[in-house]
């Protein structure tokens, strides 16, 4: 089993909708929860971190983590065709782990105009 | 600031040959980390440099070998390339931030390398 599970996709959706995306994980010493976004042919770029549970907005992105169910998510609002990309989740662990970030295998978005 | 920079963009290489993939980053941060992109699969670590001086292998090492050649620099060596090294290679750096006992390692990716090997 791997210890961070994040559905492939495809996910498509058209303009305007409310997309969610979610991975799950199985190490309950992950702190630190982060979603990263990766366009076509690009390297990934952090969008959002959040530490701990809780909620964290910024724009029209929010993310969610829940320890007890070891389930995060982020979700994007009124989504636009600039949206799509792959967005990975990754996680990372206290001090002794903090050199390993543990990614999902990303789920490929599709805004459709 | 160019973050980091990965060279080259693309390379195919033939069964057996050898090559370094280069990458600097701009931001003075004391990790780097090599990583591996195939479909399905996600990212996976191959190498890692916590400071300068230091290197330790991933969760992927075999077939491969670092230099961490100051604090800028860190290099990918593929000794004797295989079929099942083609893939993209993306190179990250990042400053670890203590909070207490956990440390936030939000890490920095370059465009990376896309890499066939024939």
């Amino acid at each position: 089993q791997k210890e961070v599970e994040q559905d492939p996709g495809p996910l498509s959706v058209p303009e305007g909708a409310i997309v969610s995306l979610n991975c799950t994980y199985s190490n309950s010493a992950f702190q630190y929860f982060m979603w990263y976004r990766q366009y076509s042919r690009k390297g990934p770029e952090l969008l959002m971190y959040t530490y701990s549970s809780g909620n964290k907005e910024d724009g029209r992105f929010t993310a969610q983590v829940d320890k007890s169910s070891k389930y995060i998510s982020l979700f994007i609002r009124d989504s636009q065709p600039s949206d799509s990309a792959t967005y990975l989740c990754a996680m990372s662990a206290g001090i002794q782990g903090a050199q390993k970030l543990v990614f999902g295998q990303g789920t490929r978005l599709t805004i459709n105009p | 600031n160019a973050g980091v920079t990965q060279t080259p963009k693309f390379q195919v290489l033939k069964t057996g040959q050898s090559m370094t993939l280069q990458c600097a980053q701009d931001m003075n941060h004391n990790s780097m980390y090599w990583y591996r992109q195939d479909p399905g699969m996600g990212l996976r670590l191959i190498y890692y440099s916590a400071s300068e001086g230091t290197t330790d292998k991933g969760e992927v090492p075999n077939g491969y070998n670092v230099s961490r050649l100051n604090k800028r620099e860190f290099s990918l060596r593929l000794e004797s390339a295989a079929p099942s090294q083609t893939s993209v290679y993306f190179c990250a750096s990042s400053e670890i931030r203590d909070r207490g006992r956990v440390a936030k390692n939000i890490q920095y990716f370059g465009a990376g390398t896309r890499l066939s090997v024939l």
